[in-house]
Formats: C-alpha cells, structure tokens, sequence
C-alpha cells in the first residue's frame, strides 16, 4: 500500500477562518512533509517532519501551523490567510534519512485545493 | 544548493511515437534523481527513481530515463507514446550525503507533455 490521504479534497476559507488539513499514511514512513503548489508551478517544500519531530521549516509565515501528532498523521493548521495562499497543498511521506534505508522516494497524496477569498 | 532544470516548458508528440522529455540537474554528491507525474487536480506520481547502479531504469507505463553522470542529466523517454501519457513532469533530485539527504527534493519547472493523436 502506497497510500497517502488527505482530507478535504477542496477548502474555501475566509481570511478570519481557522481551518485544518490532515494527512495520513500506512506505510510506516516517519518522514512527512507539507508542499504548496501554485498552478503551473513545481511543488515548493514547506514543513517536515521527521520522527515526529519538525525537522525542516522553509521560513514558512506562522499562519501557517503544522503538527505531528503521530507517526501516520500530519495536520496543517490555518489562521488568518491570505488570497494569495489559495494552492493546492500536498503531503508526502518517505523513510527519513540516515537509518540505513537506501529507497527514498515521497509517496504523495492528491492534495487539499485551498482557496482563500 | 542543488537545482533541477527542465529546458522545455511543453513538449508535443503525435501518438505512437518515441518521447523524450530533458532534464539536467545539478548536485554537490552523488544524487538521488526521480521522475514525477501528475495529471490534472491530482497529486505527484513517482514513475521512475535513480540511486545507484544502471544508468538505464526503468519505471512505470513503459517509461524509462538514463542517468548520464558525466552530461548531469536524466531525460525521460518512452519508445511509443499513448494519448493518456499526457500529463504534467516533473524531475527531482535529493543529495545523498548532505544534511538532509532525501528529505529535501528540488523540483524542476515541469514540462507539459501532449500527446497528439
């Protein structure tokens, strides 16, 4: 199974909203990780986790949260948006580094479609 | 840093015949090289990885990608194209050996491939 979740498929939020997406995986993978996506536009690395633990913060604004809260799950908290954040936000998982594991392909899910009005 | 190019942002290729899509990267180490599809509102698909070993891999739906050390490049290439190969494509690449390794991939800008039947 190379299966990752996210829910929702698509999100309309107002700029004063606090909303979540959450990501989950079942194939024992302790890194996972957050991208944005604008349309047209390679994915751009936000968050990772590894172990559970914030290994990687790509100077991402704080109204953007992320948590691990174990190692199948991953949510995206949200505050305050901006229109410019509408994009398609991915999850991915893999093997972390450094454990003796050589495949270090991310499994990605389908995506949360966000739009801010 | 590392980086990903891909010269062509679309490519057209009538149905049947072979495709080629280009990819030059650069890393400081040896790399870790993927190929991604994604088809529309959908998240990215792994088609093919490079870690070690042959420089020619194979991968998903007949698509394959040769691993040229000394050019530094990882073009995708497929003998006969189908209709449904139409997708978006992105290279990546991860540095095995840097602090982070695998968890931090760059992408390319992606190419648009159609497949004209």
């Amino acid at each position: 199974d190379t299966e990752v979740t996210q829910t929702p498929k698509h999100l309309v939020m107002g700029m004063t909203n606090k909303k979540s997406l959450k990501c989950e995986q079942h194939m024992g993978h302790r890194a996972m990780y957050w991208y944005k996506q604008k349309a047209k536009k390679p994915p751009e690395l936000m968050f990772v986790y590894s172990y559970e633990k914030l290994s990687i913060n790509e100077s991402v604004p704080s109204r953007f949260s992320p948590e691990c809260p174990n190692s199948s799950l991953l949510n995206l908290h949200l505050h305050a948006l901006q229109p410019e954040d509408s994009a398609l936000y991915l999850c991915a998982s893999s093997h972390p580094q450094g454990r003796g594991i050589s495949t270090d392909t991310q499994y990605f899910g389908p995506g949360t479609r966000l739009t801010v009005l | 840093a590392q980086s990903v190019a891909q010269p062509e942002d679309q490519v057209n290729v009538a149905e049947g015949n072979p495709l080629t899509v280009k990819c030059t990267y650069s890393v400081s180490g040896n790399p870790y090289l993927f190929w991604y599809v994604q088809y529309p509102n959908r998240g990215l698909q792994v088609l093919l990885k490079y870690i070690t070993g042959d420089n020619l891999v194979k991968g998903s739906y007949g698509f394959e990608a040769e691993f040229n050390k000394s050019q530094t490049s990882f073009h995708l290439k497929k003998p006969s194209a189908l209709v449904s190969d139409s997708a978006l494509y992105f290279c990546a690449v991860s540095s095995r050996g840097s602090n982070f390794g695998n968890e931090k991939l760059t992408f390319g800008t992606g190419t648009r491939l159609t497949i004209i039947p």
